[in-house]
């Protein structure tokens, strides 16, 4: 069964520290992995499509990693700002016609 | 650009009255997609258009849950008659031109409609 499994659920963590967000999934075949941020009200935005040949993809302070072998994707947060504070979906395509498959996000929580 | 846009942001209605959600998508794009988000449940595909054509509604819930693209410009989502249980924060995201939904192509979304059937 298609699944995207992230964690932790939630996360709070003071501004300017680092965090790194998980995704574990068992889409096949695979096609890519997106991470999207999605604020409070808003759609989700995306941050990085990563394909198959790519294991590490920057977006700002933003940095995912993709190990194929393994099915993990984690990313990476470097110097938490407030604004930071939003959920954090990872979403992964095979490479027919069927749906993306959504992780149900992380939600994390940047405080002074 | 204006983005996908969605309308109404918000909608309160009875349960049994018919709901119409609207989505006007970014100009160029030939793929659009309605996506429902619960907490429960996360973000889910209801049904998936290329070129205006209905490729994939595998997802869409029930009878009830109908939607159309008359155009490359416009869509609709409508459920009638509604019932509580589908309250939820739906979205139209819509993605430049791709021959399915594995391609590279990022999807932009809109703010959604929060839905509430009391």
């Amino acid at each position: 069964k298609n699944q995207v499994e992230q964690s932790p659920q939630s996360l709070i963590i003071l501004e300017g520290k680092n965090c790194t967000l998980q995704c574990n999934y068992t889409v096949s075949p695979f096609s890519n992995l997106r991470w999207y941020k999605q604020d409070t009200g808003r759609g989700p935005v995306s941050l990085t499509i990563m394909t198959f040949s790519e294991n590490t993809k920057s977006n700002g302070r933003y940095t995912a990693t993709l190990d194929a072998d393994t099915k993990q994707s984690s990313l990476h947060i470097t110097a938490s700002q407030l604004s930071d504070s939003a959920s954090y979906i990872c979403v992964v395509a095979n490479s027919g016609n069927t749906p993306l498959v959504f992780g149900k996000g992380t939600r994390l929580s940047v405080i002074a | 650009d204006a983005g996908v846009i969605q309308s109404p942001r918000h909608e309160v209605t009875e349960m049994g009255q018919e709901v119409t959600l609207r989505c006007k998508p970014i100009s160029g794009h030939n793929s659009l997609f309605w996506y429902r988000q619960t907490m429960m449940r996360g973000l889910e595909l209801l049904i998936y258009f290329n070129n205006n054509v209905p490729i994939d509604d595998s997802g869409m819930p029930e009878d009830r849950f109908s939607a159309k693209m008359p155009n490359a410009s416009f869509s609709t989502l409508k459920i009638q008659p509604s019932e509580p249980r589908d309250s939820a924060v739906y979205f139209c995201a819509s993605s430049p031109p791709s021959f399915h939904q594995g391609s590279n192509q990022p999807q932009h979304f809109g703010d959604g409609t929060r839905l509430s059937i009391l």
